[in-house]
């Protein structure tokens, strides 16, 4: 059974720091890219990130070009996002997701909010 | 940047009778599209990829069609359970970044 677990979510204060992980089990983590795509509260769904199957490429959304960044470890079948200096328009609950190209995201996570706030 | 307009922003019909949900792109690039419906609290599900491709689990009342920079998503005849959020992400396919358009509630 494929599974995506989210973690790391929290409060965060603008212009402070927050990881958030993805564990993944059930298919070979390594063969696929991954992504993360967000959920203001109330709003649609925002594509952030998304790293190739070795990490060797990332893309991001022009509004969080050089605050975050995306980084995996294949060993650990793990995804990451890393939020620095997060403004109040990043509040969201933050998805992981598999990444197919083509065959678009056919596995999500369950979601792990991020709050930031003074 | 291309934009992904979803039309109606709600759609409201009754169990049995045919939805008919728009996705249009603002440019023609080399892309796929997808549909995904989410209910609330949940994570979105894959419907469609690649436009009119049913995803692995997903009823044959649930059909995908494109027509130049117009996406269609198109319910046969509409279930209790398909009341929900529906949303059309377009990834183009140089470089790989992904675009959503703002969602269509279905309603009853």
């Amino acid at each position: 059974e494929v599974q995506l677990v989210e973690s790391g979510g929290g409060l965060v204060q603008p212009g402070g720091s927050l990881r958030l992980s993805c564990a993944v089990s059930g298919f070979t983590f390594s063969t696929y890219w991954m992504s993360w795509v967000r959920q203001a509260p109330g709003k649609g769904l925002e594509w952030v990130a998304s790293i190739k199957e070795d990490g060797s490429e990332k893309y991001y959304v022009d509004s969080v070009k050089g605050r975050f960044t995306i980084s995996r470890e294949n060993a650990k079948n793990s995804l990451y996002l890393l939020i620095n200096s997060p403004r109040a328009e990043d509040t969201a609950l933050y998805y992981c997701a598999r990444d197919g190209g083509k065959e678009a995201m056919t596995y999500w996570g369950q979601g792990t909010r991020v709050t930031v706030s003074s | 940047e291309i934009v992904l307009t979803q039309s109606p922003a709600t759609l409201s019909l009754s169990p049995g009778e045919r939805a008919t949900l728009s996705c249009r792109a603002s440019q023609s690039v080399n892309s796929y599209l997808a549909w995904y419906q989410q209910k609330p609290g949940q994570a979105p599900r894959l419907l469609i990829y690649d436009a009119s491709n049913r995803a692995t689990g997903i009823p044959a009342r649930f059909s995908g069609s494109e027509s130049g920079t117009d996406f269609t998503l198109t319910i046969s005849s509409l279930e209790p359970e398909d009341f929900a959020v529906y949303h059309c992400q377009l990834r183009i396919n140089w470089p790989p970044v992904y675009t959503f358009g703002q969602g269509t509630k279905l309603e009853i």
